[in-house]
């Protein structure tokens, strides 16, 4: 079967770094995709990979090896607005979204 | 720019009673889809469609219904609703898959509880 597997829930201090692992299993692959969720509200992307290697965006960098089927999202300086659920979601071979259960991250002062 | 709108954002059901959501996007996207979030769980895909006129069942179809007449439009029957579809419900939509633009835009999600 099809698995997405990340840590339930990570804590972290403000102005830390903080890295979210994701690794997978699927039939085939198509990329793989980070979502940012606060609470009470919808998902809202954050980054996709599809090639091997690290990928910078400002403060989040995500990160890819397909051959170990996983993934990583390293979220630098952290502040409390970024405390929220980090979902990881792969596509498969026929471009279907197989989605983690998701980070609930927690930013402490 | 609206986006995806989907409502409404609350909703309470009584066992039986069937009820539609709504869903409407902006961009011109060929993709849109329905999931249900439960605790604990991942997205877990209802419905899609890759265009007016197609729709296809994801992992969990039974009791729900879609149809897609227009590229805009998305709506999302429940049919006859039972506790077990107390969810949140979000409608996303995207370019088509296989265009390398497949990043999902979602709607703000609708709460529902069945009794």
């Amino acid at each position: 079967g099809q698995n997405i597997d990340q840590p339930t829930e990570m804590t972290a201090t403000e102005g830390a770094i903080v890295q979210i692992n994701c690794t997978y299993q699927t039939s085939g692959f198509n990329g793989l995709f980070w979502y940012q969720q606060h609470a009470g509200e919808a998902p809202t992307f954050l980054s996709y990979n599809v090639l091997d290697g690290l990928e910078e965006k400002g403060l989040f960098s995500s990160f890819l090896s397909r051959s170990k089927g996983y993934s990583y999202l390293l979220l630098k300086e952290l502040q409390m607005k970024d405390s929220a659920s980090y979902l990881c979601a792969v596509m498969d071979s026929n471009y279907q979204l197989i989605w983690g259960a998701g980070t609930k991250l927690i930013i402490k002062p | 720019n609206a986006g995806v709108t989907q409502t409404p954002k609350f909703q309470v059901l009584k066992t039986g009673q069937s009820m539609t959501l709504q869903c409407a996007q902006d961009m011109n996207h060929e993709y849109m889809s329905w999931y249900r979030q439960d605790p604990g769980m991942g997205l877990r895909l209802i419905h899609y469609s890759v265009g007016a006129g197609i729709t296809d069942q994801g992992e969990v179809p039974n009791g729900y219904n879609v149809s897609r007449s227009t590229t805009e439009d998305f709506p999302l029957r429940l049919l006859s609703a039972a506790p077990s579809q107390t969810s949140v419900y979000f409608c996303a939509s995207s370019y088509a898959p296989g265009t390398g633009n497949e990043k999902l835009f979602f709607g703000s999600g609708t709460q529902l509880s069945v009794l």
